[in-house]
């Protein structure tokens, strides 16, 4: 079982509704990651959270809002998105950002969250 | 700028053979970290293995094996003795050492192992 939960698994939503996604780790990473991935298309990078501070932005549409609550919680606000915004949502944590030839600096992705905009 | 190239689109091998996934990356950088990651139908993507740059040991786990070469640029994946459950997508991707988090993945090989 994935040590990073997201919910929900599944979400259709309109171009007008508000929603969010969100992910939740318990292992004490201080750094936390949203992507997005397309059908055959590997992950893209979308926010990073460092000690629940924006870290990155790859310059993410403003339609997607990122919140980082506290250091287990990772949320992904979404807003008047488009049917191209459909896509499956990889949420992933890591100890910190650092990298320090220590072996534990694994990144723990979920399962991901499938969005389809209608 | 830091590119991953998997060259192989879709392999599809036999139960019990053996198989190589390519992965070949390019980077400006001395120190760097490279990954394999495996997204079976579920949608997951699992960690199978970090290599840190100076490390050009290869290293086995079980039937998986990996195969670094910095002087080919190259990270190379075996599966001996495939199985069904071995069928997924499977991620090469390369980081800079200041942030692991921060991967430039290729664009996956598709392993279909047939019974």
């Amino acid at each position: 079982d994935t040590e990073v939960t997201q919910t929900p698994k599944h979400l259709v939503m309109g171009m007008t509704n508000k929603k969010s996604l969100k992910c939740e780790q318990h292992m004490g990473h201080r750094a936390m990651y949203w992507y997005k991935q397309k059908a055959k298309k590997p992950p893209e990078l979308m926010f990073v959270y460092s000690y629940e501070k924006l870290s990155i932005n790859e310059s993410v549409p403003s339609r997607f809002s990122p919140e980082c609550p506290n250091s287990s919680l990772l949320n992904l606000h979404l807003h008047a998105l488009q049917p191209e915004d459909s896509a499956l949502y990889l949420c992933a944590s890591s100890q910190d950002l650092t990298g320090a030839a220590r072996s534990g600096n694994t990144i723990y992705f979920g399962e991901g969250s499938w969005l389809t905009v209608v | 700028a830091q590119k991953v190239t998997q060259a192989q689109t879709e392999i599809s091998v036999v139960e019990k053979e053996d198989v190589t996934l390519d992965c070949v990356y390019e980077t400006r950088d001395t120190t760097y970290y490279l990954f394999w990651y495996k997204q079976p139908p579920s949608g997951e993507l699992v960690f199978l293995i970090r290599r840190n740059s100076f490390d050009e040991q290869n290293e086995i786990s079980g039937r998986y094996s990996w195969n670094f070469q910095k002087s080919t640029s190259s990270f190379n994946f075996t599966i001996t003795a495939s199985q069904v459950v071995d069928s997924a997508v499977y991620f090469c991707a390369l980081s800079d050492w200041g942030n692991a988090g921060k991967s430039t993945f290729g664009d996956g090989t598709t392993l279909t192992v047939k019974p």
